[in-house]
């Protein structure tokens, strides 16, 4: 079955604790992504990647860190967490179009709840 | 900054009617997406619009876009109970993918 996976799907965690969420597709995806969703502001783009070791920022990309090693994993790392980092999550991957950027539909995971106190 | 804009940020209509939601965007864009999202779960695509189409259908969907208005239009025709949740417009901008706040869809029964 094509899917987005991510692990884990909840977790709480205190400031400061290294945290990391990963995320795994199965489609051979070129692009993939990451995003987080706040009441009333919708999903911000934090991360991308357009292939492997190629990695973008997207909007709010202060305080996260990426990695694309393999074309299948994109994990999310928070190296010291806040409290305003407690958000949902979620991971995307698509194919890539002509001209290199993701005119494709994505495939979203089906997020993690992060709490940090 | 939020790229797409939906509005209204909610609406409530009875089962049967049709429900249509906007979009406004700023910056050129290359497609322009719709995307459907049942309470706290992930994002399920719904349909796809280029930069050069002007309408495109998808069962009960039908999806406008108006380049020189910058904006997009969604139409759910004979909605039903399931059609509950929130629907978004994404947008292109480079390679960076713009979502807008939303607009929760509630249908009455």
């Amino acid at each position: 079955e094509a899917q987005v996976t991510q692990n884990p799907r909840y977790l709480i965690t205190v400031t400061g604790k290294k945290l990391t969420v990963t995320c795994s597709q199965n489609m051979n995806h070129e692009y993939m992504s990451w995003y987080r969703q706040d009441p009333g502001l919708g999903l911000r783009q934090i991360y991308y990647s357009m292939n492997v070791e190629v990695t973008d920022k997207g909007d709010v990309p202060e305080g996260y860190k990426v990695s694309r090693k393999e074309k299948r994993n994109f994990p999310l790392i928070l190296e010291s967490p806040s409290p305003n980092q407690t958000s949902l999550y979620f991971c995307a991957s698509s194919l890539l179009g002509s001209g290199g950027f993701s005119n494709n539909e994505q495939f979203f995971g089906p997020g993690t709840r992060l709490t940090v106190l | 900054s939020q790229q797409g804009e939906e509005d209204p940020q909610a609406l409530s209509i009875q089962e049967g009617e049709n429900a249509t939601m906007n979009c406004s965007y700023k910056t050129s864009i290359n497609n322009l997406q719709w995307y459907r999202q049942n309470s706290g779960r992930g994002l399920v695509h719904l349909i796809l619009i280029r930069s050069n189409e002007r309408e495109k259908h998808s069962g009960r969907l039908r999806v406008t876009l108006d380049t020189s208005k910058k904006s997009s239009s969604l139409l759910i025709t004979a909605s039903r109970a399931a059609d509950t949740a929130s629907y978004f417009c994404a947008t292109n901008r480079d390679d960076k993918i713009i979502f807008g706040k939303g607009t929760r869809l509630h249908i009455l029964p």
